[in-house]
């Protein structure tokens, strides 16, 4: 199993540019998530999906959209880019179960994204 | 709200030094509590977790306690090597997922 994989690793886009970072999991998970992460701010839930088809709002969603119409896949869209969405995007994802050792979310490896 | 507390570092130890990093949080109800390991280049992976008030979470040789009556979580070591540096993340969980507090990070250099 690959686990969960994310394109691009690295991104340098200017800013009002838009672009698709792409999320895959190859574990039939139901739960996929999308997080930032800031220095001196951990990692913080820009929008979530509770199954194929399905998208919900986390703590910071504004200048995001998402889709998940696959239920491997969950895409995080940036329609018109700011500076202020430099950071390092993580894509996660668990099989719903919230006790035993089946109970554990599962990161990608991250996209550095820059806007300049 | 709930909150997750810890130091950012870095944290600097020898090879074989014993390590602890505090974690505290403020929560509403019963949380989850977890520790996560980042390694360089790399995403979040589940070091240990407690689910319950005494309840020892333990992998690798690393090992927490959730201990109710202060509110913490704190991470322990009792020798850490150079392959322990990373930086890790402290976190509760109250419901599903979606309701993940994570700390700020700390990062831990471990020199030989």
């Amino acid at each position: 199993n690959a686990g969960v994989t994310q394109t691009p690793k690295f991104r340098v886009l200017k800013t009002g540019q838009s672009m698709t970072l792409l999320c895959a999991q190859d574990m039939n998970h139901e739960y996929m998530y999308w997080y930032r992460q800031d220095p001196g701010m951990g990692l913080r839930l820009i929008h979530y999906s509770v199954g194929e088809g399905t998208t919900a709002k986390g703590e910071v969603p504004d200048g995001y959209n998402v889709s998940r119409l696959k239920k491997q896949n969950f895409l995080l869209g940036l329609e018109s880019a700011a500076p202020s969405q430099t950071s390092v995007y993580f894509c996660a994802s668990n099989n719903g179960r919230l006790a035993g050792d089946t109970d554990t979310q599962y990161f990608g490896p991250g996209t550095r994204l820059t806007v300049l | 709200g709930n909150s997750v507390t810890q130091m950012e570092g870095p944290v600097t130890l020898s090879e074989e030094a014993f390590l602890t990093i505090n974690c505290t949080y403020t929560a509403t109800g019963y949380p989850s509590l977890f520790w996560y390991v980042q390694y360089p280049g790399e995403g979040l992976q589940l070091l240990l977790k407690a689910t319950k008030a005494d309840d020892k979470g333990s992998n690798k040789g690393f090992e927490a306690t959730y201990r109710k009556e202060t509110t913490s979580f704190h991470l322990e070591k009792g020798s850490v090597q150079v392959s322990d540096s990373a930086v890790y993340f402290c976190a509760l969980r109250t419901g599903g997922y979606q309701k993940v507090t994570f700390g700020i990070g700390t990062k831990l250099q471990v020199i030989p």
